[in-house]
């Protein structure tokens, strides 16, 4: 089983561009999440689906939109990508909300 | 005052120790608690998660919690130099899981 797939898994951006991550799962998980790593600031929560068809805001939204497009897939766009946006993006998936996640190997992105 | 502390470490012992790993969080409406393990440059992996005060173990883990002291602990017995990685402990209600920002761990053969 893949688990959790993630594409791409390096991109560089320009100030301004905009870009689609994808995510995909092949657990039937319900719940799905987007977070990013900083050094020193940990995962943060950007956006996570409860369930298909709902979407809900973390810790860090502003600069992302999202789609739960069906069930196995989650995607995270960067409207105008903004060098505070560099960071590394995984993506995680979880059978209920107060079960533990399944990571990606996420997405090293770079805003320049 | 963040509200979850973890300890960024490195934290270096020699193989076969066993390791104790913690974090203090502030948050008392807090009720699952998990950790991970994560190599460097791949993504977190799920070692323990527990919802409940006490005990749990699993082969070499052993996770710990004590709501009243608001504080949490990973042991990891007989550590080998396959351990060495960063520990995130995530801890909250349903769907808002926070993170620590992780310990470091070496294990020196």
């Amino acid at each position: 089983n893949a688990g959790v797939t993630q594409t791409p898994k390096f991109q560089v951006l320009k100030t301004g561009q905009s870009m689609t991550l994808q995510c995909a799962q092949d657990m039937n998980h319900n719940s799905m999440y987007w977070y990013r790593q900083d050094p020193g600031m940990g995962l943060r929560l950007i956006y996570y689906s409860a369930s298909e068809g709902t979407t809900d805001k973390g810790e860090v939204p502003n600069g992302y939109n999202v789609s739960r497009l069906n069930k196995r897939e989650f995607s995270l766009r960067l409207e105008s990508a903004a060098p505070s946006q560099t960071s590394v993006y995984f993506c995680a998936s979880s059978e209920k909300g107060y079960y533990g996640y399944t990571f990606g190997s996420g997405t090293r992105l770079t805003v320049v | 005052q963040k509200e979850v502390e973890q300890d960024p470490g490195p934290l270096s012992v020699p193989e076969g120790a066993i390791v104790s790993l913690n974090c203090t969080y502030s948050n008392s409406a807090f009720q699952y608690f998990m950790w991970y393990r994560q190599y460097s440059r791949k993504g977190p992996e799920l070692l323990m998660y527990t919802y409940s005060s006490g005990n749990k173990e699993d082969g070499r883990f052993t996770a710990q919690v004590d709501k009243s002291s608001k504080y949490i602990s990973l042991f990891i017995r007989d550590s080998q130099p396959s351990d060495s990685a960063t520990y995130l402990c995530a801890l909250g209600p349903a769907y808002k899981y926070i993170f620590g920002t992780g310990t470091r761990l070496k294990v020196l053969a």
